[in-house]
C-alpha cells in the first residue's frame, strides 16, 4: 500500500530547460510535504517543502506546486544544470508527526549538458 | 554543519548472525530514525525515537530492533539476518523545533547479508 507514488522511475532533460518531477499521494491526512534529493554515495539532503494551506512554494531555481483536490504534488528545476542529476525522493507528514514521513519511490533525474 | 555518521559504508554478514549498525549525530537533536531504501520502493522507515530509552516502530519493524542509551546514539539491531534485509540502511535526525520533516540524513550503510 504506497501512500506516496512517483510514478516516473527516470527524466532525462537537457541542460537550461525545465524539469518536472510529480508526486502523487493517497492519505488526505497527509498536511506536510517535502523533497529530498540524493546523489550516489551519500544520504538524501532536504530540498524544498510545502504545507497544505499553501499551493506553491519557490525557493531559487526550486519550486513546489502542491493541488491538493488531485493529490498531487510537483518540482519544477528551472533552468536546470547538470548538478541536478540525482534521485529526487517526495515525502509526506502529518505534522503531529515531526520526522515521521512517507517517502515515494523516487525519480532519477538525468541532466544532460 | 549537522553531522550524522554512520559507523560502516558497507558490511557483509552471513545469514542467522546478530547484526549493529551505529548511528551518531551531533547536533543534540531529540529525534532519531532508521530507514531502509530499496530499489524501487523507497525510503521505508523501520524505527524512530523521540528521546532517550524511548522507541516505536516504524513501518516495517519486523525482524529489527533498537537502542538508544545516549541522546545522540541510535544503532539498529538485527537479531539474525537473513538475506531479504539485504539493503541500504540510512539513519537519520532532526529537532522537534527544527522544520517538519527536515531530516539530516547520514550517508548510510549498504549491508549485504549472504
Amino acid at each position: 500500500d504506497q501512500q506516496v507514488k512517483q510514478n516516473s522511475p527516470s527524466l532525462s532533460v537537457q541542460e537550461g530547460r525545465i524539469s518536472i518531477l510529480n508526486c502523487d499521494y493517497t492519505n488526505s491526512m497527509f498536511d506536510y510535504f517535502l523533497w529530498y534529493k540524493k546523489y550516489p554515495a551519500e544520504g538524501p539532503t532536504f530540498l524544498i517543502s510545502i504545507s497544505s494551506i499553501k499551493d506553491k512554494n519557490e525557493d531559487g531555481r526550486f519550486t513546489v506546486f502542491l493541488n491538493k483536490s488531485a493529490k498531487h504534488l510537483s518540482l519544477h528545476i528551472v533552468p536546470s544544470q547538470p548538478g541536478d542529476s540525482a534521485v529526487y525522493f517526495c515525502a509526506a507528514s502529518r505534522s503531529s508527526n515531526t520526522g515521521k514521513l512517507i517517502f515515494g519511490q523516487g525519480t532519477t533525474l538525468q541532466v544532460k549538458p | 554543519d549537522v553531522k550524522v555518521t554512520q559507523s560502516s559504508r558497507y558490511l557483509v554478514k552471513r545469514t542467522g548472525e546478530k547484526v549493529f549498525l551505529e548511528c551518531v549525530q551531533d547536533m543534540d537533536h531529540e529525534n532519531m530514525f532508521w530507514y531502509r531504501q530499496d530499489p524501487g520502493l523507497g525510503l521505508r522507515l523501520i524505527y524512530f525515537s523521540y528521546d532517550v530509552k524511548m522507541k516505536e516502530k516504524g513501518d516495517i519493524p519486523e525482524g529489527y530492533s533498537v537502542s538508544r542509551e545516549k541522546k545522540e546514539r541510535f544503532s539498529l539491531i538485527l537479531e539474525s539476518a537473513s538475506t531479504n534485509q539485504t539493503s541500504m540502511y540510512l539513519c537519520a535526525s532532526s529537532s522537534p523545533q527544527g522544520s517538519v520533516g527536515k531530516l539530516f540524513f547520514g550517508s548510510g550503510t549498504q549491508l549485504s547479508v549472504l
